[in-house]
């Protein structure tokens, strides 16, 4: 059974701060990782990982894959509180995609 | 928009009630995903459709639930004599699989449907 774990679970920082988030993962037949921002409505697509070891940039977002250890993480520089959001992280296999249950990030002024 | 269209976008019912979802994707993405999402957790995977062929259902999933993807152009996703606990967000994505591990596999969600048993 594919399993992805996100941690922290939750997270609380202040405006200005720097975060990690984690993702790990098994899966059969990894093809890519995929990180996605949530607010109250449906996923927005982020990153999209298949090389371990290429860091992905889009702003003060930044994201990188270490497929030996079987894990990813997403960074948050500057934080802000428009970043403040479910943030998933999904594995992508020979067939379906499976999910971890996210970590909450609030950012405070 | 993502592109991706979800309809409708809140259901609400009785128990007991069939209810139906569809999906619209991407035109040229070629897998389509249903998930659902209750408060706290992540997408719990259902089923997906490469094209019309669909290719897997959770083991989680009864029998009271059906998707069909005609043609490989939208999907339908029903649930029969709905039960309160398939009360969640219904959430449709569709990815174009690359055929090369090189190029991006990019998937997209569509709104979601918010379902409700009464």
């Amino acid at each position: 059974e594919d399993k992805v774990v996100q941690s922290p679970l939750s997270l609380v920082v202040h405006e200005g701060d720097t975060v990690t988030l984690n993702c790990s993962y098994e899966v059969t037949n990894f093809r890519s990782l995929l990180w996605y921002k949530q607010e109250k409505k449906a996923p927005t697509f982020l990153f999209m990982l298949t090389s371990s070891g290429i860091e992905k940039k889009s702003g003060r977002l930044s994201s990188i894959l270490d497929k030996k250890e079987l894990s990813s993480i997403l960074n948050i520089t500057a934080t802000q509180t428009g970043d403040s959001a479910i943030y998933l992280c999904a594995v992508v296999g020979a067939g379906k995609s499976t999910f971890g249950d996210g970590t909450t990030l609030t950012v405070k002024p | 928009d993502t592109g991706v269209s979800q309809d409708p976008r809140h259901k609400i019912t009785k128990r007991g009630q069939n209810v139906t979802f569809r999906c619209d994707p991407i035109s040229e993405h070629n897998r389509l995903y249903w998930y659902r999402q209750t408060l706290g957790q992540g997408p719990e995977f259902l089923t997906y459709f490469q094209n019309e062929a669909q290719l897997e259902k959770s083991r989680l999933l009864s029998d009271r639930f059906s998707a069909e993807r005609p043609k490989g152009s939208f999907s339908t996703l029903e649930i029969q004599r709905t039960e309160q606990g398939d009360s969640a967000m219904y959430l449709c994505a569709s990815l174009r699989l690359a055929g090369d591990l090189h190029r991006t596999d990019t998937q997209y969600f569509g709104p979601g449907t918010r379902l409700t048993v009464l």
